[in-house]
């Protein structure tokens, strides 16, 4: 089983305030989770990559894991309407090559200026 | 770097009609993938290459062949095309403890 959820949005928030992002997952053979960022009419870009439960943090994006409660997180500090795009979590067994990447939908957020 | 590329860009096919999706990484990456973006569906894998010389089927090959012809190049072909195989397809591909790199996507109509 592979379903991995994530709410759809949109989210809508003023610039410079604190975004937080989730998805929740089923499987707990997942290991290694993703956020990718989209833009419209692009294809997705990697934003975070962490491995099995912990923060990781990359200027105003951190990313948590918290595999106990098969949930993790995306919080972007001081947003900016350059950040509104869809935000997908994604997910897989192993580190890179074996079974490719379980996606949620994505979120829709948008920064309003 | 181009990263991965695809071609090509636009497709409108009629049905029955068959073509070929080409990919191309130049990062030196063992794996390549591919996958297909439908409204509220999400990113769905197609068939995924391991390595060279191995292929394998994802969530929805069905109507899909691939080809993957060196360690740069996975392609995928449709046979003959349905209106159900109109979408958006990403090619990527992924090293050992690291994220996927996506292409920029082939908007596929089937009329």
């Amino acid at each position: 089983q592979k379903e991995v959820e994530q709410d759809p949005g949109p989210l809508s928030v003023p610039e410079g305030a604190i975004v937080s992002l989730n998805c929740t997952y089923s499987n707990s053979a997942f290991q290694y989770f993703m956020w990718y960022r989209q833009y419209s009419r692009k294809g997705p870009e990697l934003l975070m990559y962490t491995y099995s439960s912990g923060n990781k943090e990359d200027g105003r994006f951190t990313a948590q894991v918290d595999k106990s409660s098969k949930y993790i997180s995306l919080f972007i500090r001081d947003s900016q309407p350059s950040d509104s795009a869809t935000y997908l979590c994604a997910m897989s067994f192993s580190g890179g090559g074996a079974d490719g990447l379980t996606f949620g939908k994505g979120t829709h957020l948008i920064i309003q200026p | 770097n181009a990263g991965v590329t695809q071609t090509p860009k636009f497709q409108v096919l009629k049905t029955g009609q068959s073509m070929t999706l080409q990919c191309a990484q130049d990062m030196n990456h063992n794996s390549m993938y591919w996958y297909r973006q439908d409204p509220g569906m999400g990113l769905r894998l197609i068939y995924y290459s391991a390595s060279e010389g191995t292929t394998d089927k994802g969530e929805v090959p069905n109507g899909y062949n691939v080809s993957r012809l060196n360690k740069r190049e996975f392609s995928l072909r449709l046979e003959s095309a349905a209106p159900s195989q109109t979408s958006v397809y990403f090619c990527a591909s992924s090293r050992v403890d690291y994220g996927y790199t996506f292409g920029s996507g082939t908007r596929l109509t089937v009329v």
